[in-house]
């Protein structure tokens, strides 16, 4: 069946550093990959998303790119700020039409 | 442009009561998914409603059930809880498209949180 793997957490770095978290999958067909963000005490937003191959999401300074080959969709930001700690979730969706998620990533981000 | 919201924000319940939770879609939008998310863990898929009528389901018992309303609003029925039913239980919307495909960009609501004890 369809599953997403995150890196496990929690990571914690210091304000302006450079984030990475790991995404991979295993999917039947060609799914569709979001990131969703999950602040504390709230519902998840959506993050970005890549509907093909080598597609590359991009919002708030967040990035991550659809690579095939690798069954990847890692999650990057150049210089992270406080207010980006949250519990990041990647997810799938085939045409099963429901998503798939990973188990989070527990982002804090100290001043 | 009204987001989703979903009713009550809190919930505690007994073992072997019965719990309504309730949702209104995104404005525009006809399809809504039901996720269950445990403390710690991602979002688990349990049904989806479309015209009134439960077009997927994840893996879940009976006791989980819901409707659909002519307005596209949507209600999660658990009987029997158990505690293992304590969760945040999240509402999802999007557009089912000409050809009966639902959009893939789903639009969650700030969940539900259900306390069984």
């Amino acid at each position: 069946g369809n599953s997403v793997t995150q890196m496990e957490g929690p990571v914690t770095l210091s304000e302006e550093a450079f984030l990475t978290i790991n995404c991979t999958y295993t999917a039947t067909g060609y799914p569709s990959l979001f990131w969703y963000v999950q602040y504390p005490g709230e519902g998840l937003q959506l993050l970005l998303k890549a509907t093909k191959a080598d597609d590359k999401g991009s919002n708030k300074g967040f990035e991550a790119t659809y690579r095939k080959e690798t069954t990847s969709f890692h999650l990057e930001k150049g210089s992270v700020q406080v207010s980006d700690s949250a519990v990041y979730f990647c997810a799938l969706i085939t045409g099963a039409q429901k998503l798939v998620f990973g188990q989070g990533t527990r982002l804090t981000i100290n001043p | 442009d009204a987001g989703v919201t979903q009713s009550p924000t809190h919930l505690i319940k007994t073992r072997g009561q019965q719990v309504t939770l309730r949702c209104s879609p995104k404005s525009g939008h006809d399809t809504v998914s039901w996720y269950q998310q445990a403390l710690g863990q991602g979002p688990q898929f349990i049904f989806q409603y479309y015209e009134e009528e439960e077009r997927q389901r994840g893996n879940f018992p009976d006791r989980f059930s819901g409707h659909q309303f002519p307005n596209y609003s949507s209600e999660l029925n658990v009987n029997a809880l158990l505690l293992g039913d304590s969760a945040l239980y999240l509402c999802a919307s999007t557009l089912t498209q000409m050809g009966g495909r639902a959009s893939e960009t789903q639009y969650f609501g700030p969940g539900t949180r259900l306390l069984v004890l």
